[in-house]
Formats: structure tokens, sequence, C-alpha cells
């Protein structure tokens, strides 16, 4: 059975950085793209990064890009971001999802990030 | 950047059909995907590639895709099926991943 489990969750300051895990089992892990997607407090979902399967290829969403790195360790089944200059409006639980073709086939019950002062 | 537009709530009767739209350019040329998800959990994959549907989950739950609009059908609404809705396809111009608003469905 696939489980993906986040941690690193937390209540940082703005412009503190935080790091995030996924750690995952049940499946070859090196074998699929990975990623992550936020869902803001009573807000929709917004997929934030994605990374190949040999970390050949990262994407991020234009509200990160500078500020988060995604990566992978496929001897420790493990996905991580690493979150740097946190702002207010990152504040929101972040999903770390398999990903199968197109879509997300995989989620695990995320883990909370608030940034406030 | 590619757009993907839901409305924000559709209600309907137990035992109706329940249409959830997702609009979005040309959208017809794209794989669709929509998740499920209830207050306080993950969502979860309830089609995928615009007709497919994971192990588990339902027939009563469908998808078609055309044109300019993607739409989740789901026949003989249950109580249960209360929930929000999301759509998903890739961006292949911009490699980004893109979720619809999302739709609220209540069941009257």
């Amino acid at each position: 059975e696939v489980h993906l489990v986040e941690s690193g969750g937390g209540l940082v300051k703005p412009g503190e950085p935080l790091r995030l895990s996924c750690a995952a089992s049940g499946f070859t892990f090196s074998r699929y793209t990975m990623n992550w997607v936020r869902q803001a407090p009573g807000k929709g979902l917004e997929w934030v990064s994605s990374i190949t399967s040999s970390s050949s290829s990262k994407f991020y969403s234009d509200s990160v890009k500078g500020r988060f790195t995604i990566s992978r360790d496929n001897a420790k089944n493990s996905l991580y971001l690493q979150m740097n200059s946190l702002r207010v409006e990152d504040t929101a639980v972040y999903y770390c999802a398999r990903v199968s073709g197109e879509f997300r086939d995989y989620w695990g019950q995320g883990t909370l990030v608030t940034v406030s002062s | 950047s590619y757009v993907l537009t839901q409305p924000p709530s559709v209600s309907v009767a137990p035992g109706q059909t329940a249409r959830i739209t997702c609009g979005g350019n040309n959208i017809g040329s794209k794989s669709v995907h929509w998740y499920q998800q209830k207050p306080g959990q993950a969502p979860v994959l309830f089609v995928y590639d615009d007709n497919d549907r994971p192990s588990g989950i339902p027939e009563r739950f469908s998808g078609s895709n055309s044109g300019n609009t993607a739409t989740l059908t789901i026949s003989r609404v249950e109580a249960g099926d209360e929930a929000d809705y999301y759509c998903q396809v890739w961006d292949s111009n911009s490699d980004h991943v893109v979720f619809g608003g999302g739709t609220k469905l209540t069941v009257l």
C-alpha cells in the first residue's frame, strides 16, 4: 500500500526558512516523479513544485521560484522542499503527491506551514 | 499562463445528476483529471485522463472533455458525495501543473 507522510511543518516568522520532508513507502520511489501541492486556509489547491524520478528536471510555480528548492533522496525514499524567504502568503497545508502520467494518484495527509510574525 | 475555471458551487438533490464544469482554452486537447476533497482530508483522485476511474471509484463518476469545457458527471448523487471537486491539467507550454479553483458540491 502506498504511503506518503509529510513532516517538518510549523510556525515560522516571515523571512525564515523551513524544510519539509515526505517519507514514501509501498512503491518503488525511484521510478516516480513527485511533487508538492499546497492549500492555503479555505482556498483551493495550488501546485508548488515537481521533480522527476532521477532529479534531472525540476519545475516550480511562479509564486515560489527562486525561493523554494525541491529535492529527493531515492536511497532514503524521501522527498524534500527547502523553503527560504518565507512570506505570510506561503501559509498553507503542504501535500506531497506521487505523479503518474499527468495526474497525482496518491497524496499524503499534509503538513501545515504557518508564516506569521 | 493557462487558467482553469470552475463554478464555485453546485447544488443537487439526492438521486439526481450533478455536473461540474471546468473551462479552459481548448481544454479538449489536454487530458483532464478530477480530485475529490472532503473537509480536513487530502485530495483523492477520482477521474483521470478525461474519463478513466482509479480502482474503487464508483461508476457513478464519469468525465467528458471537448472544446473549451471538461465536465465531471456524478449520477445518482448521494449525501456522501458532498465535497470539493478540483480539475487539473498539465500545461506543456509552461511545464506547470494547473488546478481549477474548485467546486463545492452540496447535496440538498
